[in-house]
C-alpha cells in the first residue's frame, strides 16, 4: 500500500513569510508525528497526534509553529513569519495506535525548507 | 529527556562487528531503533519493550536493560549496506512521545 507522503518536497521561502507543510499518513494509522531535522543533526520532536485526543505540542519551538490534523487523516504544519533558523527537513511519521510505543513509525520523505 | 547515544561515530571494515548504545536518565517503557541513510527518511529496525518483548528485523539484534535504563544494538558481520546513521528513540512511562537521540554514524568500508 501507499506509504506516508509529504508535500511539497522542497520549499524555498523568504524570511518573514508563512509556510504550510502537508502530511498524508498511511491509511488506518491513528498516530501522527512531526519532527524537525537540521542538517547533520538528529530528529527533533515537534508534535504528536493520536486519534481524537488533544495533541502533544510540547516540542513546538515557538508560537510561530502550529499544526492541525483532521480526524485520522491529513495533517498540516504551519510556520508563521519564518526565520532562517527554521531551515531544516521536516519529517512526518505515522503509526498504529500509540500504547507506549508498541508500533513502529513509518516516515515520509520529508519537506526540505530553506528560508532565505 | 533526550537519550544519550554512544559512540557518536564508528568506522568498520566489512565483516566487523559494532555495538551502539543508548541510555536514559528516566525509566523506560520501550526503545525504538531506526536507521537513516544519507538523504533518505529513517527506516524502522527494532522495538524493544519493557518485559522483554521484541519486534523487528531478523538480522538485527538488540538488548534492553530495564534496570540500567539502557539499550544496545548489535551489528554483526557488517555489510556495506549497514552504513548510515542509527537513532534510538525512547518512550518513557506515561508518555506516547518518542524522543530520539542524536544518532550514531556508522560507516562500513570494503
Amino acid at each position: 500500500g501507499a506509504g506516508v507522503s509529504q508535500s511539497p518536497s522542497n520549499k524555498v521561502t523568504e524570511k518573514g513569510k508563512d509556510v504550510e507543510l502537508r502530511c498524508d499518513p498511511i491509511s488506518g494509522h491513528t498516530a501522527l508525528y512531526w519532527y524537525r531535522q537540521r542538517l547533520g543533526q538528529g530528529l527533533e520532536f515537534l508534535i504528536y497526534f493520536q486519534g481524537n485526543s488533544a495533541p502533544d505540542k510540547s516540542g513546538l519551538p515557538s508560537d510561530r509553529f502550529s499544526a492541525e490534523r483532521t480526524g485520522e487523516s491529513v495533517s498540516t504544519l504551519t510556520i508563521q513569519r519564518t526565520q532562517q533558523e527554521d531551515s531544516a527537513v521536516y519529517l512526518c511519521a505515522s503509526s498504529l495506535a500509540g500504547q507506549g510505543g508498541l508500533y513502529e513509525q513509518y516516515f515520509g520523505p520529508g519537506t526540505r525548507l530553506t528560508v532565505t | 529527556q533526550q537519550p544519550v547515544q554512544s559512540p557518536q561515530a564508528v568506522i568498520l571494515r566489512e565483516g566487523e562487528d559494532a555495538v551502539i548504545n543508548c541510555s536514559s536518565s528516566k525509566a523506560l517503557y520501550s526503545v525504538h531503533w531506526y536507521r537513516q541513510k544519507h538523504g533518505e527518511a529513517p527506516v524502522f529496525l527494532m522495538i524493544l519493550l519493557k518485559g522483554g518483548e521484541q519486534k523487528g528485523h531478523e538480522k538485527i539484534s538488540a538488548s534492553f536493560n530495564e534496570k540500567k535504563q539502557q539499550s544496545s544494538l548489535y551489528l554483526t558481520a557488517s555489510q556495506l549496506s549497514y552504513s548510515g546513521t542509527y537513532f534510538c528513540g525512547l518512550i518513557q512511562g506515561g508518555s506516547e512521545k518518542l524522543v530520539f537521540g542524536k544518532g550514531t554514524k556508522l560507516t562500513v568500508n570494503p
